[in-house]
């Protein structure tokens, strides 16, 4: 158990909807991360949170969004959904402002989105 | 921006055999850090160990090694004396490191699917 918890673990709709997929990051880490794992496109990063502020940007859509709150959670939004939306989200924590002082960030067990 | 190449989709390895999966890497960053997950059929994320550009040892944890060498730009993961629960997809990733030590959003290579066998 790595101690992130994302909720929900599965979860199904159709295109056209919106979805909100929910981070508790380990006690004490400050970083999250959030993750798009699909078939085709392999693990993409999408967006790094750091004690409340976005730090870093990476494949997001536009119609994704992200925030975390003052207690550390962190939330992904996901609009508009189409087919390609369909993949595995993981979010991932770390102590600091990266990965870079213990040289490892802890993945949740992601939510699988299926976009019908 | 970084790059991550895992050559090998799949391996087929006999169980107690040592494993050698090849990870490239190409980054223009000065200062950058190298990983690699393990993600079983389960699907969750588990680190294995890290190697830091500025390191001069190899890094080591267990059953795990990094051979790093960094004029080919190359992190390749050895895994000694395999075992069955070894068999599981494996990523290497890597990220800059700004000048305050922090780290952006991992780059993840399409992964090397390993099957270990009896």
């Amino acid at each position: 158990d790595s101690g992130v918890t994302q909720t929900p673990k599965h979860l199904i709709t159709a295109t056209g909807q919106r979805v909100t997929l929910r981070c508790s990051p380990r006690s004490g880490d400050l970083s999250v991360y959030w993750y798009q794992q699909s078939l085709d496109q392999g693990l993409q990063f999408l967006i790094q949170y750091y004690n409340g502020e976005e730090r870093a940007k990476g494949n997001i859509l536009e119609r994704f969004s992200a925030q975390q709150f003052p207690d550390l959670h962190s939330e992904l939004n996901l609009s508009s959904l189409e087919l390609g939306d369909s993949a595995l989200y993981f979010c991932a924590s770390s102590v600091g402002a990266g990965a870079y002082n213990t040289g490892e960030l802890f993945f949740g067990e992601g939510s699988r989105l299926t976009v019908l | 921006a970084q790059k991550i190449t895992q050559t090998q989709p799949g391996m087929f390895v006999q169980e107690k055999e040592a494993v050698t999966l090849d990870c490239t890497y190409d980054t223009s960053d000065q200062s950058y850090g190298l990983f690699w997950y393990k993600q079983p059929s389960s699907g969750e994320m588990i680190f294995l160990i890290y190697q830091g550009s500025y390191d001069e040892q190899n890094a080591t944890e267990g059953r795990y090694s990094l051979n790093f060498q960094k004029a080919r730009k190359s992190a390749n993961l050895v895994i000694s004396a395999s075992q069955l629960g070894d068999s599981a997809m494996y990523f290497c990733a890597m990220s800059p490191l700004d000048s305050g030590g922090g780290a952006d959003g991992l780059t993840f290579g399409k992964g090397t699917h390993l099957i270990i066998q009896p």
